[in-house]
Protein backbone atom coordinates (compact mmCIF):
# COMPACT_ATOMS: atom_id res chain seq x y z
CA UNK A 1 0.00 0.00 0.00
CA UNK A 2 1.01 3.83 -0.49
CA UNK A 3 2.87 5.20 2.18
CA UNK A 4 3.28 7.96 4.15
CA UNK A 5 6.52 9.38 6.24
CA UNK A 6 6.41 11.67 9.15
CA UNK A 7 9.37 12.92 10.60
CA UNK A 8 10.41 13.23 12.93
CA UNK A 9 8.88 10.51 15.18
CA UNK A 10 9.65 12.23 18.79
CA UNK A 11 11.16 15.66 19.48
CA UNK A 12 11.85 17.33 22.69
CA UNK A 13 11.97 21.17 22.74
CA UNK A 14 11.95 24.02 25.36
CA UNK A 15 9.38 26.23 25.92
CA UNK A 16 9.05 29.61 23.62
CA UNK A 17 10.61 27.74 20.82
CA UNK A 18 9.43 26.26 17.38
CA UNK A 19 9.23 22.73 16.00
CA UNK A 20 8.49 21.96 12.54
CA UNK A 21 7.03 18.25 11.66
CA UNK A 22 6.71 16.85 7.79
CA UNK A 23 5.07 14.52 6.35
CA UNK A 24 5.32 13.04 3.16
CA UNK A 25 3.67 10.95 0.56
CA UNK A 26 6.53 8.02 -0.94
CA UNK A 27 4.72 6.89 -3.24
CA UNK A 28 1.41 9.02 -4.45
CA UNK A 29 0.55 12.20 -5.38
CA UNK A 30 -1.68 13.52 -2.00
CA UNK A 31 -4.32 16.09 -3.32
CA UNK A 32 -5.14 16.68 0.22
CA UNK A 33 -3.29 16.41 3.72
CA UNK A 34 -4.82 16.61 7.60
CA UNK A 35 -3.14 16.78 10.22
CA UNK A 36 -4.08 15.36 13.58
CA UNK A 37 -3.79 15.71 17.13
CA UNK A 38 -3.91 12.71 19.79
CA UNK A 39 -4.11 13.06 23.53
CA UNK A 40 -3.53 10.05 25.67
CA UNK A 41 -6.57 7.16 25.20
CA UNK A 42 -8.64 9.99 23.10
CA UNK A 43 -9.64 9.48 19.69
CA UNK A 44 -8.32 11.84 16.25
CA UNK A 45 -8.87 15.46 16.49
CA UNK A 46 -8.67 17.06 12.82
CA UNK A 47 -6.61 20.54 13.33
CA UNK A 48 -6.19 21.43 9.57
CA UNK A 49 -7.18 20.60 6.11
CA UNK A 50 -4.45 20.79 3.32
CA UNK A 51 -4.59 20.77 -0.82
CA UNK A 52 -1.71 21.80 -2.38
CA UNK A 53 -0.82 25.37 -3.33
CA UNK A 54 -3.72 26.72 -1.21
CA UNK A 55 -3.83 27.92 2.26
CA UNK A 56 -4.60 25.41 5.08
CA UNK A 57 -8.18 25.39 6.64
CA UNK A 58 -8.28 24.64 10.31
CA UNK A 59 -10.93 23.54 12.10
CA UNK A 60 -13.03 25.45 14.64
CA UNK A 61 -10.49 25.86 18.03
CA UNK A 62 -6.81 25.19 16.22
CA UNK A 63 -5.27 28.56 16.46
CA UNK A 64 -3.86 29.19 12.33
CA UNK A 65 -0.91 31.27 13.71
CA UNK A 66 0.29 29.03 16.12
CA UNK A 67 -0.20 25.70 13.92
CA UNK A 68 1.50 26.72 10.94
CA UNK A 69 0.83 24.39 7.66
CA UNK A 70 2.70 24.04 4.64
CA UNK A 71 1.83 22.25 1.60
CA UNK A 72 3.91 22.98 -0.83
CA UNK A 73 4.05 20.14 -3.24
CA UNK A 74 1.73 17.33 -3.83
CA UNK A 75 4.12 14.99 -1.87
CA UNK A 76 5.26 17.25 1.23
CA UNK A 77 3.24 19.07 4.03
CA UNK A 78 4.66 20.68 7.14
CA UNK A 79 3.31 21.29 10.58
CA UNK A 80 5.52 23.94 12.72
CA UNK A 81 4.12 24.45 16.38
CA UNK A 82 5.21 27.89 17.39
CA UNK A 83 6.47 29.52 20.69
CA UNK A 84 5.62 25.80 22.00
CA UNK A 85 3.89 25.02 25.52
CA UNK A 86 3.87 22.21 28.11
CA UNK A 87 -0.33 22.11 26.78
CA UNK A 88 0.85 21.65 23.17
CA UNK A 89 2.72 18.76 24.16
CA UNK A 90 0.85 15.71 22.19
CA UNK A 91 0.49 13.14 19.10
CA UNK A 92 0.52 14.72 16.12
CA UNK A 93 -0.48 12.30 13.12
CA UNK A 94 -0.16 13.44 9.49
CA UNK A 95 -2.39 11.20 6.65
CA UNK A 96 -2.77 12.02 3.09
CA UNK A 97 -5.18 11.01 0.30
CA UNK A 98 -5.64 10.82 -3.37
CA UNK A 99 -8.33 11.06 -5.65
CA UNK A 100 -11.39 10.56 -4.14
CA UNK A 101 -12.53 8.45 -2.26
CA UNK A 102 -9.88 6.67 -1.34
CA UNK A 103 -8.61 5.78 2.13
CA UNK A 104 -6.26 7.99 4.28
CA UNK A 105 -2.96 6.68 4.51
CA UNK A 106 -0.86 7.88 7.85
CA UNK A 107 2.16 8.61 8.78
CA UNK A 108 3.48 6.98 12.19
CA UNK A 109 2.79 9.91 14.12
CA UNK A 110 5.37 12.65 15.68
CA UNK A 111 5.33 12.75 20.06
CA UNK A 112 5.92 16.41 21.18
CA UNK A 113 7.00 17.21 24.45
CA UNK A 114 7.61 20.47 25.66
CA UNK A 115 9.43 21.00 28.80
CA UNK B 1 -21.51 19.95 13.49
CA UNK B 2 -21.23 16.13 12.82
CA UNK B 3 -20.66 14.28 15.97
CA UNK B 4 -19.22 10.49 15.90
CA UNK B 5 -19.93 8.02 18.54
CA UNK B 6 -18.42 4.77 18.77
CA UNK B 7 -19.22 1.87 21.56
CA UNK B 8 -18.72 4.21 24.76
CA UNK B 9 -16.52 1.64 26.74
CA UNK B 10 -14.20 -0.86 25.58
CA UNK B 11 -15.15 -4.01 24.97
CA UNK B 12 -13.55 -7.59 25.74
CA UNK B 13 -14.07 -10.74 24.15
CA UNK B 14 -13.30 -14.28 24.34
CA UNK B 15 -11.41 -15.58 21.60
CA UNK B 16 -13.04 -17.08 18.58
CA UNK B 17 -15.88 -15.17 19.57
CA UNK B 18 -17.58 -12.42 16.63
CA UNK B 19 -16.72 -8.91 18.28
CA UNK B 20 -19.30 -5.92 16.63
CA UNK B 21 -18.17 -2.75 17.13
CA UNK B 22 -20.26 -0.03 16.35
CA UNK B 23 -20.31 3.64 14.86
CA UNK B 24 -23.35 6.00 15.15
CA UNK B 25 -23.43 9.63 13.68
CA UNK B 26 -25.56 12.42 13.36
CA UNK B 27 -25.83 16.00 11.40
CA UNK B 28 -23.66 14.55 8.61
CA UNK B 29 -24.56 13.09 5.31
CA UNK B 30 -21.41 11.05 4.86
CA UNK B 31 -19.91 9.90 0.98
CA UNK B 32 -18.35 6.75 2.58
CA UNK B 33 -17.17 5.28 5.79
CA UNK B 34 -14.13 3.82 6.83
CA UNK B 35 -12.72 1.54 9.47
CA UNK B 36 -9.23 2.04 11.26
CA UNK B 37 -7.48 -0.19 13.11
CA UNK B 38 -4.70 1.97 15.53
CA UNK B 39 -2.30 0.30 17.62
CA UNK B 40 -0.35 2.51 20.78
CA UNK B 41 1.84 5.14 19.60
CA UNK B 42 1.19 4.08 15.80
CA UNK B 43 -0.64 5.98 12.97
CA UNK B 44 -3.86 4.60 12.07
CA UNK B 45 -4.37 1.69 9.22
CA UNK B 46 -7.18 1.69 7.10
CA UNK B 47 -9.11 -1.68 7.01
CA UNK B 48 -11.85 -1.32 4.97
CA UNK B 49 -14.03 1.82 3.08
CA UNK B 50 -18.01 1.15 2.38
CA UNK B 51 -19.98 3.35 0.55
CA UNK B 52 -23.05 5.18 1.15
CA UNK B 53 -24.83 2.98 -1.49
CA UNK B 54 -23.33 -0.01 -0.43
CA UNK B 55 -25.13 -2.04 2.85
CA UNK B 56 -22.00 -4.53 3.08
CA UNK B 57 -18.23 -4.80 3.04
CA UNK B 58 -16.43 -8.18 3.42
CA UNK B 59 -12.61 -8.58 3.99
CA UNK B 60 -11.26 -11.78 5.21
CA UNK B 61 -12.73 -11.59 8.97
CA UNK B 62 -13.86 -8.57 8.79
CA UNK B 63 -17.60 -7.54 7.78
CA UNK B 64 -19.11 -3.67 8.06
CA UNK B 65 -22.68 -3.00 7.32
CA UNK B 66 -23.73 0.94 6.45
CA UNK B 67 -27.21 1.71 6.94
CA UNK B 68 -27.66 5.23 6.51
CA UNK B 69 -31.18 5.16 7.84
CA UNK B 70 -30.30 4.72 11.00
CA UNK B 71 -26.77 6.62 10.81
CA UNK B 72 -24.94 3.87 11.71
CA UNK B 73 -22.18 1.08 10.31
CA UNK B 74 -21.50 -1.92 12.65
CA UNK B 75 -18.04 -3.45 12.28
CA UNK B 76 -17.82 -7.21 12.74
CA UNK B 77 -14.51 -8.99 13.85
CA UNK B 78 -15.34 -13.20 13.02
CA UNK B 79 -13.37 -15.86 15.02
CA UNK B 80 -11.33 -13.19 16.91
CA UNK B 81 -7.87 -13.85 17.85
CA UNK B 82 -5.82 -11.73 20.86
CA UNK B 83 -3.44 -9.96 17.71
CA UNK B 84 -7.31 -8.69 16.95
CA UNK B 85 -6.81 -6.32 20.24
CA UNK B 86 -6.23 -2.62 19.21
CA UNK B 87 -8.48 0.40 19.51
CA UNK B 88 -10.97 0.93 16.17
CA UNK B 89 -11.69 4.10 14.51
CA UNK B 90 -14.59 4.50 12.47
CA UNK B 91 -14.53 7.67 9.70
CA UNK B 92 -16.56 9.34 7.85
CA UNK B 93 -15.83 11.18 4.58
CA UNK B 94 -17.80 13.31 2.08
CA UNK B 95 -17.09 14.00 -1.67
CA UNK B 96 -14.21 16.89 -0.69
CA UNK B 97 -12.40 13.78 0.79
CA UNK B 98 -13.01 15.43 4.37
CA UNK B 99 -12.36 12.61 7.03
CA UNK B 100 -13.80 13.06 10.75
CA UNK B 101 -12.84 10.21 13.11
CA UNK B 102 -15.01 8.49 15.65
CA UNK B 103 -14.24 8.24 19.48
CA UNK B 104 -12.28 4.99 18.69
CA UNK B 105 -13.25 1.54 20.94
CA UNK B 106 -10.64 -0.59 21.97
CA UNK B 107 -11.13 -4.25 21.95
CA UNK B 108 -9.15 -6.68 23.94
CA UNK B 109 -9.40 -10.24 22.76
CA UNK B 110 -8.94 -12.51 25.65
CA UNK B 111 -6.94 -15.87 24.69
Amino acid sequence: GAVVSQHPSWVICKSGTSVKIECRSLDFQATTMFWYRQFPKQSLMLMATSNEGSKATYEQGVEKDKFLINHASLTLSTLTVTSAHPEDSSFYICSAVGLWPTEAFFGQGTRLTVV
Amino acid sequence: SQKIEQNSEALNIQEGKTATLTCNYTNYSPAYLQWYRQDPGRGPVFLLLIRENEKEKRKERLKVTFDTTLKQSLFHITASQPADSATYLCALGDTGNQFYFGTGTSLTVIP
